[in-house]
């Protein structure tokens, strides 16, 4: 399939670790995130996502931490397996201002083997 | 599968030219989003749909419009074509919307030459 995003940063990791992507959002008003991963040819999927409520949320093999303070947002995923390569982007969506969901840039993970 | 279907897949145009995208979202899904991704850019969001009415509006050109009908499909109007507007463009449905899981369909290829 077709590269998205040939120019964006890239996380490279050996199958077994744990990956952390980071993401900085803009919008103090926002209020619910998602981090979606995108594979080669396809369109999105949702991975998990975190209320502005809440600094932490986990979900199976990932963990969504959010820093309201710096506007951060990361996403941790444990025991990384070939699978798991993909383009991963963040998303917000402000309470306010037309509810118009924002995605981040995107950041390349790549797992060796 | 998300459940979303979107036709054509690829779609070849020349400029000036006028196309329609179609989406079907999930069955029971009320809410529609139409996404542009071009190759160096993340996603953007254009416009959101709540059952048949607008509900949030993005960075969606003047040269472009859509719309959901009753039986909740959406298309997408793309008029007086450039090459900038080349690009995938993606749907995504939702039970209710904004906040919540998106689930997005495969995405047209639009190709302007």
């Amino acid at each position: 399939g077709e590269s998205v995003g040939l120019h964006l940063p890239t996380l490279s990791v050996q199958e077994g670790d744990n990956s952390i992507i980071n993401c900085a959002y803009s919008n103090s008003a926002s209020d619910y995130f998602i981090w979606y991963k995108q594979e080669s040819g396809k369109g999105p999927q949702f991975i998990i996502d975190i209320r502005s409520n809440m600094d932490k949320r986990q979900g199976q093999r990932v963990t969504v931490l959010l820093n309201k303070t710096v506007k951060h947002l990361s996403l941790q995923i444990a025991a990384t397996q070939p699978g798991d390569s993909a383009v991963y982007f963040c998303a917000e969506t402000p309470s306010t201002g037309g509810f118009k969901t924002i995605f981040g840039a995107g950041t390349r993970l790549f797992v060796k083997a | 599968d998300s459940g979303v279907t979107q036709t054509p897949k690829h779609l070849i145009t020349a400029t000036g030219q006028r196309v329609t995208l179609r989406c079907s979202p999930r069955s029971g899904d009320l809410s529609v989003y139409w996404y542009q991704q071009s190759l160096d850019q993340g996603l953007q969001f254009l416009i959101q749909y709540y059952n048949g009415e607008e509900r949030a509006k993005g960075n969606i050109l003047e040269r472009f419009s859509a719309q959901q009908f009753p039986d909740l499909h959406s298309e997408l109007n793309l008029s007086s074509l450039e090459l900038g507007d080349s690009a995938l463009y993606f749907c995504a449905s939702s039970p209710t919307g904004p906040f919540g899981e998106q689930y997005f369909g495969p995405g047209t290829r639009l190709t302007v030459t």
